[in-house]
């Protein structure tokens, strides 16, 4: 099995661009959702999704975009980046929504905003 | 708001050593306490997890000590290895939720020769 994919590994972008961050589990897990990786700052929840045509927002919403069409799939998009947003981003997901069931990391994405 | 509280940021420990990892929560309603670990350029993974309903769970060479009264909760790493040194993040959620865990800050250990 792949796990958690992430792609792409790298990005940097120039502030006002959009792009979209995929996410995809071979798991057939309930639960996705996208973390952001800051230095002193921990991981912060910024969307998550506990089945298909279910999303919602966490604790860092601002200039992201989510959607779950599909079960494997769980895109991140950024609508106009901006420099605050340069960040390591980690989409995880795990088998059941309401249990605590283990997260399963993808190995990020790198973005750079300048 | 910080919920789930972390310390150190750092720690140099040498090889043979313990390593601790302090958390603390605030949210009483959290009833499952997972600690992740992390390489460099790879994403965290789960290395160990635990209840309130017991104060203690080992396994192998990392041991989880719970004090619920004080909501605290350490990692504790015996005979650390140069192959323990990654950032570890203590965690919270609580059940009932939609798997909203709570991450502390991170500790990056190093083990050193």
């Amino acid at each position: 099995n792949a796990g958690v994919t992430q792609t792409p590994k790298f990005q940097v972008l120039k502030t006002g661009q959009s792009m979209t961050l995929q996410c995809a589990q071979d798991m057939n897990h309930e639960y996705m959702s996208w973390y952001r990786q800051d230095p002193g700052m921990g991981l912060r929840l910024i969307h998550y999704s506990v089945g298909a045509g279910i999303t919602d927002q966490g604790e860092v919403p601002n200039g992201y975009n989510v959607s779950r069409s599909t079960t494997e799939d769980f895109p991140l998009r950024l609508l106009s980046a901006a420099p605050s947003q340069t960040s390591v981003y980690f989409c995880a997901s795990s088998l059941r929504r309401t249990e605590n069931s283990p997260l399963h990391f993808g190995n990020g994405t790198r973005l750079t905003v300048t | 708001q910080q919920q789930v509280k972390q310390s150190p940021q750092s720690l140099i420990v040498q090889k043979g050593g313990i390593s601790i990892i302090n958390c603390a929560y605030e949210n009483t309603a959290f009833d499952y306490f997972p600690w992740y670990q992390q390489f460099p350029g790879k994403g965290p993974a789960l290395l160990i997890a635990i209840r309130p309903d017991v104060s203690e769970k080992k396994e192998g060479r990392f041991t989880i000590s719970f004090n619920k009264s004080a909501k605290q909760f350490s990692l504790h790493i015996m005979d650390s290895q140069p192959g323990d040194s990654a950032t570890y993040f203590c965690a919270a959620s609580r059940s009932g939720g939609y798997q909203k865990v709570t991450f502390g800050i991170g500790t990056k250990l190093q083990v050193i020769p």
